[in-house]
Protein backbone atom coordinates (compact mmCIF):
# COMPACT_ATOMS: atom_id res chain seq x y z
CA UNK A 1 0.00 0.00 0.00
CA UNK A 2 1.05 3.46 -0.34
CA UNK A 3 2.51 5.14 2.52
CA UNK A 4 3.85 8.62 3.65
CA UNK A 5 7.14 8.18 6.30
CA UNK A 6 8.18 11.54 7.86
CA UNK A 7 11.48 10.86 10.21
CA UNK A 8 10.11 11.72 13.15
CA UNK A 9 6.99 13.04 15.28
CA UNK A 10 9.71 15.94 16.82
CA UNK A 11 12.81 17.17 16.66
CA UNK A 12 14.53 19.67 18.49
CA UNK A 13 17.80 21.62 17.55
CA UNK A 14 19.69 24.74 18.59
CA UNK A 15 18.86 28.02 17.44
CA UNK A 16 21.68 28.53 14.30
CA UNK A 17 22.21 24.86 13.60
CA UNK A 18 20.76 23.24 10.09
CA UNK A 19 17.58 21.57 10.82
CA UNK A 20 17.46 18.38 8.37
CA UNK A 21 13.66 16.66 7.92
CA UNK A 22 13.09 13.58 6.16
CA UNK A 23 10.36 12.64 4.01
CA UNK A 24 10.38 8.66 2.27
CA UNK A 25 7.40 7.21 0.72
CA UNK A 26 6.70 3.92 -0.78
CA UNK A 27 4.45 2.59 -3.42
CA UNK A 28 3.96 6.09 -5.58
CA UNK A 29 5.63 7.52 -8.34
CA UNK A 30 4.93 11.02 -7.81
CA UNK A 31 5.25 13.53 -10.38
CA UNK A 32 5.86 16.76 -7.42
CA UNK A 33 6.18 16.95 -3.61
CA UNK A 34 5.61 19.64 -1.49
CA UNK A 35 6.94 21.12 1.84
CA UNK A 36 4.41 22.86 3.60
CA UNK A 37 4.84 24.63 7.30
CA UNK A 38 1.87 24.06 9.96
CA UNK A 39 1.53 26.42 12.78
CA UNK A 40 -0.75 25.39 15.76
CA UNK A 41 -4.77 25.65 14.60
CA UNK A 42 -3.87 27.17 11.59
CA UNK A 43 -3.89 25.68 7.57
CA UNK A 44 -0.81 24.65 6.08
CA UNK A 45 1.65 27.53 4.32
CA UNK A 46 3.01 26.47 0.84
CA UNK A 47 6.97 26.61 1.07
CA UNK A 48 8.26 24.95 -1.81
CA UNK A 49 8.10 22.64 -4.91
CA UNK A 50 10.05 19.79 -6.30
CA UNK A 51 9.24 18.12 -9.37
CA UNK A 52 10.65 14.85 -9.84
CA UNK A 53 13.20 15.67 -12.57
CA UNK A 54 14.95 18.10 -10.41
CA UNK A 55 17.07 17.39 -7.87
CA UNK A 56 17.30 20.34 -5.49
CA UNK A 57 15.46 23.48 -5.31
CA UNK A 58 16.18 26.33 -2.97
CA UNK A 59 14.31 29.41 -1.49
CA UNK A 60 16.33 31.42 1.29
CA UNK A 61 17.43 29.35 4.30
CA UNK A 62 15.34 26.46 2.70
CA UNK A 63 16.79 23.80 0.59
CA UNK A 64 14.72 20.21 -0.86
CA UNK A 65 16.12 17.40 -2.11
CA UNK A 66 14.25 14.85 -4.42
CA UNK A 67 15.36 11.49 -4.97
CA UNK A 68 13.65 9.49 -6.74
CA UNK A 69 15.37 6.81 -6.51
CA UNK A 70 15.96 6.67 -2.58
CA UNK A 71 12.21 7.28 -2.66
CA UNK A 72 12.90 10.26 -0.28
CA UNK A 73 13.03 14.05 0.06
CA UNK A 74 14.93 15.89 2.52
CA UNK A 75 13.99 19.72 3.53
CA UNK A 76 17.12 21.48 5.35
CA UNK A 77 16.41 24.92 7.52
CA UNK A 78 20.14 26.44 7.71
CA UNK A 79 20.85 29.17 10.43
CA UNK A 80 17.76 28.03 12.26
CA UNK A 81 15.95 30.38 14.50
CA UNK A 82 13.26 29.82 17.33
CA UNK A 83 10.80 31.20 14.73
CA UNK A 84 11.09 28.04 12.69
CA UNK A 85 9.42 25.98 15.11
CA UNK A 86 6.50 24.30 13.73
CA UNK A 87 5.48 21.17 12.27
CA UNK A 88 6.51 20.77 8.65
CA UNK A 89 4.40 18.66 6.12
CA UNK A 90 5.51 16.41 2.96
CA UNK A 91 2.94 16.34 0.34
CA UNK A 92 2.83 13.83 -2.88
CA UNK A 93 1.09 14.55 -5.88
CA UNK A 94 1.35 11.82 -7.57
CA UNK A 95 -0.30 12.41 -11.07
CA UNK A 96 0.62 15.56 -13.52
CA UNK A 97 -1.24 19.13 -13.55
CA UNK A 98 -3.75 19.92 -10.27
CA UNK A 99 -3.62 16.36 -8.80
CA UNK A 100 -4.29 15.42 -5.14
CA UNK A 101 -2.42 15.53 -2.44
CA UNK A 102 -1.32 12.72 0.00
CA UNK A 103 0.26 14.72 2.90
CA UNK A 104 2.55 12.88 5.63
CA UNK A 105 2.07 13.25 9.40
CA UNK A 106 4.51 15.95 9.60
CA UNK A 107 7.65 16.40 11.65
CA UNK A 108 7.45 19.26 14.58
CA UNK A 109 10.53 20.80 14.82
CA UNK A 110 11.77 22.79 17.60
CA UNK A 111 14.22 25.50 17.65
CA UNK A 112 15.74 26.45 21.29
CA UNK A 113 17.59 29.73 21.53
CA UNK B 1 -0.87 36.97 -3.94
CA UNK B 2 -2.85 33.25 -3.57
CA UNK B 3 -4.64 34.18 -0.57
CA UNK B 4 -7.35 31.24 0.92
CA UNK B 5 -9.76 32.63 3.82
CA UNK B 6 -12.45 30.65 5.60
CA UNK B 7 -15.34 31.38 7.66
CA UNK B 8 -15.97 30.85 10.38
CA UNK B 9 -12.55 30.53 12.05
CA UNK B 10 -14.20 28.17 14.53
CA UNK B 11 -17.95 27.04 15.42
CA UNK B 12 -19.43 24.84 18.25
CA UNK B 13 -22.83 23.36 17.01
CA UNK B 14 -25.63 21.59 18.66
CA UNK B 15 -26.01 17.07 17.60
CA UNK B 16 -27.92 17.08 15.27
CA UNK B 17 -27.67 20.35 13.46
CA UNK B 18 -26.22 21.47 10.65
CA UNK B 19 -23.54 23.75 9.77
CA UNK B 20 -21.69 25.53 7.04
CA UNK B 21 -18.46 26.74 6.04
CA UNK B 22 -17.34 28.95 3.74
CA UNK B 23 -14.07 29.26 1.90
CA UNK B 24 -12.54 31.90 -0.63
CA UNK B 25 -9.76 32.25 -3.04
CA UNK B 26 -9.55 36.23 -2.29
CA UNK B 27 -6.86 37.34 -5.55
CA UNK B 28 -7.35 34.56 -7.50
CA UNK B 29 -10.14 32.56 -9.53
CA UNK B 30 -9.88 28.85 -8.17
CA UNK B 31 -10.67 26.37 -10.33
CA UNK B 32 -10.26 23.35 -8.22
CA UNK B 33 -11.19 23.45 -4.69
CA UNK B 34 -10.32 20.76 -1.93
CA UNK B 35 -11.32 20.19 1.55
CA UNK B 36 -9.44 18.19 4.11
CA UNK B 37 -10.00 16.87 8.02
CA UNK B 38 -7.08 17.21 10.11
CA UNK B 39 -7.82 15.38 13.75
CA UNK B 40 -5.10 16.17 16.64
CA UNK B 41 -1.75 14.80 15.87
CA UNK B 42 -2.97 13.25 12.68
CA UNK B 43 -2.06 14.24 8.89
CA UNK B 44 -4.55 16.29 6.99
CA UNK B 45 -6.82 13.50 5.10
CA UNK B 46 -8.54 14.66 2.12
CA UNK B 47 -12.45 14.27 1.88
CA UNK B 48 -13.47 16.07 -1.46
CA UNK B 49 -12.11 17.70 -4.14
CA UNK B 50 -14.38 20.24 -6.20
CA UNK B 51 -14.10 21.94 -9.59
CA UNK B 52 -16.42 24.96 -10.18
CA UNK B 53 -19.60 24.06 -11.35
CA UNK B 54 -19.53 20.43 -11.14
CA UNK B 55 -19.90 18.01 -8.35
CA UNK B 56 -17.49 17.43 -5.79
CA UNK B 57 -15.58 13.89 -6.31
CA UNK B 58 -15.39 12.32 -2.40
CA UNK B 59 -12.49 10.24 -1.09
CA UNK B 60 -13.46 6.33 0.06
CA UNK B 61 -15.37 6.49 2.97
CA UNK B 62 -16.34 10.42 3.28
CA UNK B 63 -20.72 10.39 3.49
CA UNK B 64 -21.12 12.51 0.63
CA UNK B 65 -24.47 13.05 1.60
CA UNK B 66 -23.34 14.05 5.10
CA UNK B 67 -20.79 16.69 3.81
CA UNK B 68 -22.45 18.49 1.15
CA UNK B 69 -19.66 20.36 -1.13
CA UNK B 70 -20.42 23.32 -3.45
CA UNK B 71 -18.57 25.13 -5.62
CA UNK B 72 -20.84 27.29 -6.75
CA UNK B 73 -18.52 30.30 -8.14
CA UNK B 74 -14.76 30.44 -9.50
CA UNK B 75 -13.95 32.36 -5.99
CA UNK B 76 -16.31 30.35 -3.33
CA UNK B 77 -16.64 26.91 -2.07
CA UNK B 78 -18.84 26.18 0.45
CA UNK B 79 -18.76 22.73 2.81
CA UNK B 80 -21.72 21.87 5.09
CA UNK B 81 -22.07 19.18 7.79
CA UNK B 82 -25.23 18.16 7.90
CA UNK B 83 -26.61 16.32 10.88
CA UNK B 84 -24.09 16.88 12.90
CA UNK B 85 -22.46 14.76 15.78
CA UNK B 86 -19.41 14.87 18.20
CA UNK B 87 -17.12 12.44 16.33
CA UNK B 88 -17.26 15.16 13.46
CA UNK B 89 -15.88 17.35 15.98
CA UNK B 90 -12.45 17.99 13.79
CA UNK B 91 -10.51 21.08 12.44
CA UNK B 92 -11.51 21.34 8.68
CA UNK B 93 -9.52 23.20 5.74
CA UNK B 94 -10.27 23.94 2.41
CA UNK B 95 -7.38 24.56 -0.17
CA UNK B 96 -7.62 25.94 -3.83
CA UNK B 97 -5.44 25.60 -6.60
CA UNK B 98 -5.73 28.53 -10.06
CA UNK B 99 -6.03 27.17 -13.85
CA UNK B 100 -2.81 25.85 -14.80
CA UNK B 101 -0.99 26.34 -11.02
CA UNK B 102 0.39 23.06 -9.35
CA UNK B 103 0.42 24.29 -5.71
CA UNK B 104 -2.51 24.50 -3.34
CA UNK B 105 -2.85 27.24 -1.19
CA UNK B 106 -4.54 26.70 2.25
CA UNK B 107 -7.39 28.17 4.12
CA UNK B 108 -6.74 28.95 8.30
CA UNK B 109 -8.94 26.16 8.76
CA UNK B 110 -12.49 26.49 10.94
CA UNK B 111 -12.24 24.64 14.50
CA UNK B 112 -15.89 22.62 14.46
CA UNK B 113 -16.58 21.31 17.90
CA UNK B 114 -20.25 19.51 18.35
CA UNK B 115 -21.69 19.31 21.47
Amino acid sequence: SQKIEQNSEALNIQEGKTATLTCNYTNYSPAYLQWYRQDPGRGPVFLLLIRENEKEKRKERLKVTFDTTLKQSLFHITASQPADSATYLCALAAGSGYSTLTFGKGTMLLVSP
Amino acid sequence: GAVVSQHPSWVICKSGTSVKIECRSLDFQATTMFWYRQFPKQSLMLMATSNEGSKATYEQGVEKDKFLINHASLTLSTLTVTSAHPEDSSFYICSAIGQGATEQYFGPGTRLTVT
